[in-house]
């Protein structure tokens, strides 16, 4: 099956840095990566997804790179708010239509100091 | 759209007894739910997948006769806990797949289940 790496496990920055995280997987065929944020006692929540036919995808402070090659992802995150400190968790999946089923990674702990 | 709830919020049960978490889709219709575990600091880890009208299939290593999964309607699964022992204590969280070829996950509030 499919096997998500991710690092780092925890993340610490200053605010109005940017943040990197970084995940691996192992199944060629998945096509679609999605990022989720989960706030401490919160469900995860979507901020970015990508699909294999795209090589990366920006939403305003936040974007998304995929190299299918070397079958790995990355979230970047600029200009950091201590609002986004939470736990971040990538996902790849693999499917169709209207069903895919998300292989997580073991989640980064993002802190941002003010 | 695509609102998932999840009730209870959390539970406290003592050890031996059955507790039961109820997964709905409020404005879209789920064929299919997913159910995850997630310990402190951890992952959140398929459990099962929960097909409506027919059986759920579960992942190795999940006791499908501890975890009872019921896909009842095309908006309510729901997911027992039979013989609730401490070590099952932990965040138990459903997920639905978007509708219309959205691939997203959406996911419930969460169960947090204590069991003494």
């Amino acid at each position: 099956g499919e096997n998500v790496e991710q690092h780092p496990s925890t993340l610490s920055v200053q605010e109005g840095d940017s943040a990197v995280i970084k995940c691996t997987y192992s199944d060629s065929a998945s096509n679609y990566f999605p990022w989720y944020k989960q706030e401490l006692g919160k469900r995860p929540q979507l901020i970015i997804d990508i699909r294999s036919n795209v090589g990366e995808k920006k939403d305003q402070r936040i974007a998304v790179t995929l190299n299918k090659t070397a079958k790995h992802f990355s979230l970047h995150i600029t200009e950091t708010q201590p609002e986004d400190s939470a736990v971040y968790f990538c996902a790849a999946s693999i499917g169709s239509g209207g069903s895919y089923i998300p292989t997580f990674g073991r989640g980064t702990s993002l802190i941002v100091h003010p | 759209g695509a609102v998932v709830s999840q009730h209870p919020s959390w539970v406290i049960c003592k050890s031996g007894t059955s507790v039961k978490i109820e997964c709905r889709s409020l404005d879209f219709q789920a064929t299919t739910m997913f159910w995850y575990r997630q310990f402190p600091k951890q992952s959140l880890m398929l459990m099962a997948t929960s097909n409506e009208g027919s059986k759920a299939t579960y992942e190795q290593g999940v006791e499908k006769d501890k975890f009872l999964i019921n896909h009842a309607s095309l908006t309510l699964s729901t997911l027992t806990v039979t013989s609730a022992h401490p070590e099952d204590s932990s965040f138990y969280i459903c997920s639905a797949p978007g509708t219309s070829g959205v691939a997203a996950q959406y996911f419930g509030p969460g169960t947090r289940l204590l069991v003494l």
